[in-house]
């Protein structure tokens, strides 16, 4: 159980193109859902956070227009890039955490497989 | 300072070895801790989660101080498949629940 899918796995776009990559919850109803970016060598950052049927929250420095967040479900959350740039090439990683399949805590992150992004 | 540090890597290793890694966080009010293993060009895995009192799982070995805000991970008998890095995350009730990862840190065994 709690698997989380992304789609696509792997995306090679022109410079200013917009990209969307989809993440579902397959087993279960994703309470809050989290989108992070990894860069070479460098750790997952978090990106936003976003919660059924409202605005996501932006962490700091993260563009809120260039980066749009739609939670529509709680199965589905969906990541557009718009008018993506080359330093936008990242691995994009969606993650999905749920009350009810942590205890009430709903410390752990179920994490989608990620995007490969590349912006030629 | 990053919130979540980690020893600097690599770390290489004869397999059988045992290898600690250590982690420090800055925010006093976290309040959940894991570790999880990041292969290469994949998601990041949970491995386990940390607790107080300190938890096995097999050949791993997680501790807590929360006095001193550090946290570690010990492999015992190290297998070549345990190459990878390991990512420290810490959790605050007081961020939203949301993850803050360490940097990693990489393990490579070898033969």
């Amino acid at each position: 159980g709690a698997v989380v899918s992304q789609h696509p796995s792997r995306v090679i776009c022109k410079s200013g193109t917009s990209v969307k990559i989809e993440c579902r919850s397959l087993d279960f109803q994703a309470t809050t859902m989290f989108w992070y970016r990894q860069f070479p060598k460098q750790s997952l950052m978090l990106m936003a956070t976003s919660n059924e049927g409202s605005k996501a929250t932006y962490e700091q420095g993260v563009e809120k227009d260039k980066f749009l967040i739609n939670h529509a479900s709680l199965t589905l959350s969906t990541l557009t890039v718009t008018s993506a740039h080359p330093e936008d090439s990242s691995f994009y990683i969606c993650s999905a955490s749920s009350l009810e399949l942590a205890g009430g805590q709903g410390d752990e992150q179920f994490f989608g497989p990620g995007t490969r992004l590349t912006v030629l | 300072r990053k919130e979540v540090e980690q020893d600097p890597g690599p770390f290489n290793v004869p397999e059988g070895a045992t290898v600690a890694f250590n982690c420090t966080y800055s925010n006093s009010a976290s309040q959940s801790f894991f570790w999880y293993r990041q292969d290469c060009r994949k998601e990041p895995k949970l491995l386990m989660s940390v607790y107080s009192s300190g938890n096995e799982d097999g050949r791993f070995t997680a501790q807590l101080n929360r006095a001193s805000q550090y946290i570690s991970l010990l492999i015992r008998d190290s297998k070549l498949s345990d190459s990878a890095t390991y990512l420290c995350v810490a959790s605050a009730y007081n961020q939203g629940g949301k993850l803050i990862f360490g940097q990693g840190t990489e393990l490579s065994v070898k033969p």
